[in-house]
């Protein structure tokens, strides 16, 4: 699985924008990029996947540029309940054995009114 | 949306006792996972369980672990001989196929503190 960096943390204010941006240099051509998000005490909970260009749900959207080394999760106008640790994945779904996901630190986002 | 269960969300024993963390995957859903997360440190994955079997388990999942499916709706994690180094927050997952675009639905996760 390729290895990922992203911040460790975060700041922002309700009814900004924020860009969390994943590095990933070792992405391999089938690899899908994964964002999940995890609140304290909870599971982690799916957000965005993606392989390349842009993707958008009703939560946030998901920026990754042709060479695919990176990628930026989106959020748009947070509010304090986005406050949570935000997870980048990158991995090929059919080769990661049942989706044995691997997480890593995260980046722990704070949102304050 | 749909909601994997967990039960019990806290549990506490006495070290070398068996635990059992039960589960409710989402219904429709054919393949079933148990991670954990000791406090302040990462998701990492224990196992992986379709059609009644283990299909890959991680080194943390030794002797001491067992899974099962004893019905048609949960899914179980068994520790045999609870270790202090056990404490942590059991989640499990569930995912409807494998497929490209197919996400995890996660529980609320079962604190367990072993004393």
């Amino acid at each position: 699985l390729a290895k990922t960096t992203q911040p460790i943390s975060m700041d922002s204010y309700e009814g900004q924008e924020v860009n969390i941006t994943c590095s990933h240099n070792n992405i391999a051509t089938n690899d899908y990029i994964t964002w999940y998000q995890q609140f304290p005490s909870q599971g982690p909970r799916f957000i965005i996947q993606g392989y390349k260009t842009k993707v958008t749900n009703e939560v946030a959207s998901l920026f990754i540029p042709a060479d695919r080394k990176s990628s930026t999760l989106s959020l748009p106008r947070v509010s304090l309940s986005d406050t949570a640790v935000y997870y980048c994945l990158v991995g090929d779904p059919m080769n990661t054995g049942f989706q044995k996901l691997v997480f890593g630190t995260g980046t722990r986002l704070l949102v304050s009114p | 949306e749909p909601e994997v269960t967990q039960t019990p969300s806290h549990q506490v024993t006495q070290m070398g006792q068996e635990v059992i963390l039960r589960c409710v995957p989402i219904s429709n859903h054919l393949y079933f996972y148990w991670y954990r997360q000791i406090l302040g440190q990462k998701v990492e994955f224990l196992v992986s369980f379709y059609n009644n079997e283990i299909s890959e388990k991680s080194e943390i999942f030794d002797d001491q672990f067992s899974v099962e499916r004893p019905d048609g709706s949960n899914f179980t994690l068994k520790i045999r001989s609870t270790k202090l180094e056990d404490s942590a927050m059991y989640f499990c997952a569930s995912s409807r196929v494998q497929s490209e675009n197919e996400k995890l639905f996660f529980g609320s996760g079962t604190q367990l503190s072993v004393l």
